[in-house]
């Protein structure tokens, strides 16, 4: 089965790093999203990854392995607006959305 | 005003009730989906549709049906509501099945079923 794996919740210090790992095991392989989701609200698009590698947006960057199957959000500089749930989705070779379950991020002043 | 716009955001019913709830956009996309949030689990695809003759079953379709009336309208239909339905429900849209394909999310409606 198809299967993505990634911490329930984390705790972090307001302006610390933070590092949120995705691990996945899915039919095929069409890239890996992060969304950011903040308590009763929608999800919205972080970034995508396709290719082995480090992708830097800001404070937010994503790192992908495709043939560890893992990918990784890496937050800098937090602000307590970054309290939400971080979602890791993976798009499968019928280019289908699989999602995990989400990460929920805690960040403390 | 929001680019993709649920309606209603919030209903509490009963058991055996039909229940719709309505998707609009202004994106000018083409593809739209609803998908069903529950605790602790991953959201799941329950239909789609790539354009107004195209409609798709995703992975949870059993108990929902859709009608995709226009380019900009997707509704999800409840024929007969169960408890186990209770959840929280997404429609979204993208532009494009290459390259990133944001998914771009409505507000969400909560709906209850008693």
């Amino acid at each position: 089965g198809q299967n993505i794996d990634q911490p329930t919740e984390m705790t972090a210090t307001e302006g610390a790093i933070v590092q949120i790992n995705c691990t996945y095991q899915t039919s095929g392989f069409n890239g890996l999203f992060w969304y950011q989701q903040h308590a009763g609200e929608a999800p919205t698009f972080l970034s995508y990854n396709v290719l082995d590698g480090l992708e830097e947006k800001g404070r937010f960057s994503s790192f992908l392995s495709r043939s560890k199957g893992y990918s990784y959000l890496l937050l800098k500089e937090l602000q307590m607006k970054d309290s939400a749930s971080y979602l890791c989705a993976v798009r499968d070779s019928n280019y289908q959305l699989i999602w995990g379950a989400g990460t929920k991020l805690i960040i403390k002043p | 005003d929001a680019d993709v716009t649920q309606t209603p955001r919030n209903r509490i019913t009963k058991t055996g009730k039909r229940i719709m709830l309505e998707c609009s956009q202004t994106k000018g996309h083409d593809r739209m989906y609803w998908y069903r949030q529950d605790p602790g689990l991953g959201l799941q695809l329950i239909y789609y549709s790539f354009d107004v003759k195209d409609i798709n079953k995703g992975e949870i379709s059993d108990g929902y049906s859709v009608s995709r009336q226009a380019q900009a309208k997707f509704s999800l239909s409840l024929e007969s509501a169960i408890p186990n339905q209770t959840a929280l429900y997404f429609c979204a849209t993208s532009d494009s099945l290459w390259d990133s394909g944001e998914l771009f999310f409505g507000e969400g409606s909560r709906l209850t079923v008693l």
